[in-house]
């Protein structure tokens, strides 16, 4: 299947300082990305949808000044979070699918566990 | 109302034998996408299986196979032969809307697995 991948796997950082989360589709080209994340024991939220060369698409209640999404070519999006707290400390991943399959999966990165002081 | 829904926060299977994880969804739109995905300890979202809605067959790939009965909106995961390997967080998912339409996918809470020797 198609691979995604995302970097840095692990973050510390203090709190107020930004953060920026790298997914890259390795061998297709996505138009369109997807951010989620997850919580200890919980499930995945979908964050927002990353548009390649347009704005992002964000679910209701998450705050787009602070989780910063640019998707500037087909293969790479990036979420940074600015001035974080602990509070958003979690585990975030992020999708893609590949639109040369016929099959409708969609594949996700490994995942970046980010831990604020 | 939940979209998605797993109502077995856990469960547990002896090896080799096989084990149905359920899930329900709600939907209006004649037209959308179940999904199963795996998720270790690690983190990594693994994808299972996958059950369009006008498919005519129920979805099988190895040892896994989905139990789609489109009149109950459920789309059960049944694993056989389960192996130790298999203890994880299994998460079902919707797409809702054709794939043409749309990528988002909503999360049920999941299911933790536990195979026991």
């Amino acid at each position: 299947g198609a691979v995604v991948s995302q970097h840095p796997s692990r973050v510390i950082c203090k709190s107020g300082t930004s953060v920026k989360i790298e997914c890259r589709s390795l061998d297709f080209q996505a138009t369109t990305m997807f951010w989620y994340r997850q919580f200890p024991k919980k499930s995945l939220m979908l964050m927002a949808t990353s548009n390649e060369g347009s704005k992002a698409t964000y679910e209701q209640g998450v705050e787009k000044d602070k989780f910063l999404i640019n998707h500037a070519s087909l293969t790479l999006s990036t979420l940074t979070v600015t001035s974080a707290h602990p509070e958003d400390s979690s585990f975030y991943i992020c999708s893609a699918r590949d639109p040369g399959l016929a099959e409708e999966t969609q594949y996700f990165g490994p995942g970046t566990r980010l831990l604020v002081l | 109302a939940q979209k998605i829904t797993q109502t077995q926060p856990g469960m547990f299977v002896q090896e080799k034998e096989a084990v149905t994880l359920d899930c329900t969804y709600d939907t209006s739109d004649p037209s959308y996408g179940l999904f199963w995905y795996k998720q270790p300890s690690s983190g990594e979202m693994i994808f299972l299986i996958y059950q369009g809605s006008y498919d005519q067959q129920n979805a099988t790939e190895g040892r896994y196979s989905l139990n789609f009965q489109k009149a109950r909106k459920s789309a059960n995961l049944v694993i056989s032969a389960s192996q130790l390997g298999d203890s994880a967080m299994y998460f079902c998912a919707m797409r809702e809307g054709p794939s043409y339409n749309t990528d988002k996918l909503i999360f049920g809470t999941g299911t933790r697995l536990q195979v026991f020797p």
